[in-house]
């Protein structure tokens, strides 16, 4: 089965601009989160979606925000990029929970290296 | 008050070494524990999961959790350079979001 996948791999970006990044789940997972990961903070939850809502968000700026498609692909945006936003942008895909753990476990993407400059 | 408390390290230990890893944690609804290894530029990886209390083992690693106390473990034996990498604890309450431990960083040195 193929893992989570992420596009782009890289980005360098300016100051002010916008930015999109794509998240392909494992098949049969519905459920994806987004974090920013820094140096600095680490692993810092941005949002969840499940079946097209967002279920879950974390104490991020409305500039960033995101969306989930019918086929459970997901995407983020980025607008107004500031030098902070700098980041490993990760992608995680849930397994339903099972009739044992009761809990999704969740499953990351390579991530997205995204520089602002 | 972080929710997730973790030693960013780094570690050094010789191979062989037995490495002890640890977390600790404010919100008692945790019930979900997990310990993800991430090598360098790449995404974390699921290494173990643990439900509520107690001790699971798998191959070479082991994970711990203690609820009365708010700590978790995870303990690798006979320690590789492969093992080198950073290992972050993560847990959440049935339902809720991940929280992440800021990672610690491990370098095995054959």
């Amino acid at each position: 089965k193929a893992g989570v996948t992420q596009t782009p791999r890289y980005l360098i970006k300016t100051r002010g601009q916008q930015v999109t990044l794509s998240c392909s789940p494992i098949s049969g997972h519905r459920s994806v989160s987004w974090y920013q990961q820094t140096p600095g903070q680490g692993l810092q939850f941005l949002f969840e979606y499940f079946s097209e809502t967002q279920r879950n968000k974390g104490n991020f700026p409305g500039r960033f925000s995101g969306r989930q498609f019918s086929n459970s692909r997901s995407e983020m945006n980025v607008s107004t990029l500031e030098l902070g936003d700098s980041a490993l942008y990760l992608c995680a895909s849930s397994v339903p929970p099972s009739t044992t753990s009761g809990q999704e476990t969740q499953y990351f993407g390579p991530g997205t290296r995204l520089l602002v400059l | 008050q972080k929710e997730v408390e973790q030693d960013p390290g780094p570690l050094s230990v010789p191979e062989g070494a037995i490495v002890s890893l640890n977390c600790t944690y404010s919100n008692s609804a945790f019930q979900y524990f997990m310990w993800y290894r991430q090598y360098s530029r790449k995404g974390p990886e699921l290494l173990m999961y643990t439900y509520s209390s107690g001790n699971k083992e798998d191959g070479r690693f082991t994970a711990q959790v203690d609820k009365s106390s708010k700590y978790i473990s995870l303990f690798i034996r006979d320690s590789q350079p492969s093992d080198s990498a950073t290992y972050l604890c993560a847990m959440s309450a049935i339902g809720n979001q991940f929280y992440f431990g800021t990672g610690t960083s491990l370098t095995v040195i054959p």
